[in-house]
């Protein structure tokens, strides 16, 4: 049971340079949920679905884009990286919380 | 917006001891939830609160809900090095996004 999947684990963007985050999830949760983790901010919500093709803006989701077509993947795009998205970025999936998180992509923009 | 107030910040512990760290929010919310993160892994859920009053235990770990709604609290008992760890509090209102704290950083020497 692989739980939740996050890759890349380690990624470096120049800026301007769009990617995709990827997360995947085998235990058939409709909620998943992308948060950014910063040094003394904790976690902060970027997106959330409830369910395939259902997706909602958290607290910061400016300069990046979801979607959700199936119930296994969410995957998160930053369409034009700058510096202030370095960040580690964590995906969590629940029944209808974050109850499992993936082991993060740590991702530096230059 | 909806913020929640974690402390202490960090806290340094001889093994053995109890801990006790709290939550507090400006906002009433119906669930509450306390992870712990290790270093380079995802948050972990320990303990869900879902009920005004609510006291919860996971082995050593004891969470309570607050009467008020507005606040939650998180016992270790008798720690041990393997506590170490950034402890996260979270709390969420039916309908919107779980919110976390900044988290707790805990250290046990032996």
């Amino acid at each position: 049971n692989a739980g939740v999947t996050q890759t890349p684990k380690f990624q470096v963007l120049k800026t301007g340079q769009s990617m995709t985050l990827q997360c995947a999830q085998d235990m058939n949760h409709e909620y998943m949920s992308w948060y950014r983790q910063d040094p003394g901010m904790g976690l902060r919500l970027i997106h959330y679905s409830v369910g395939a093709g259902i997706t909602d803006q958290g607290e910061v989701p400016n300069g990046y884009n979801v979607s959700r077509s199936t119930t296994e993947d969410f995957p998160l795009r930053l369409l034009s990286a700058a510096p202030s998205q370095t960040s580690v970025y964590f995906c969590a999936s629940g029944r209808d919380q974050p109850q499992h998180f993936g082991d993060g992509t740590r991702l530096s923009i230059l | 917006g909806q913020q929640l107030n974690q402390s202490p910040q960090s806290m340094f512990i001889q093994e053995g001891e109890d801990v006790s760290m709290n939550c507090t929010s400006s906002s009433i919310f119906n669930t509450w939830l306390w992870y712990k993160q290790e270093p380079g892994e995802g948050p972990v859920l320990l303990i869900a609160l879902y009920k005004a009053g609510e006291l919860t235990s996971n082995g050593r770990l004891t969470a309570q809900f607050g009467i008020t709604r507005k606040d939650s609290f998180l016992n270790i008992s008798a720690s041990i090095p393997s506590d170490v760890g950034i402890y996260f509090c979270a709390g969420q209102l039916e309908g919107t996004a779980l919110i976390f704290g900044k988290g707790t950083t805990l250290s046990v020497s032996s």
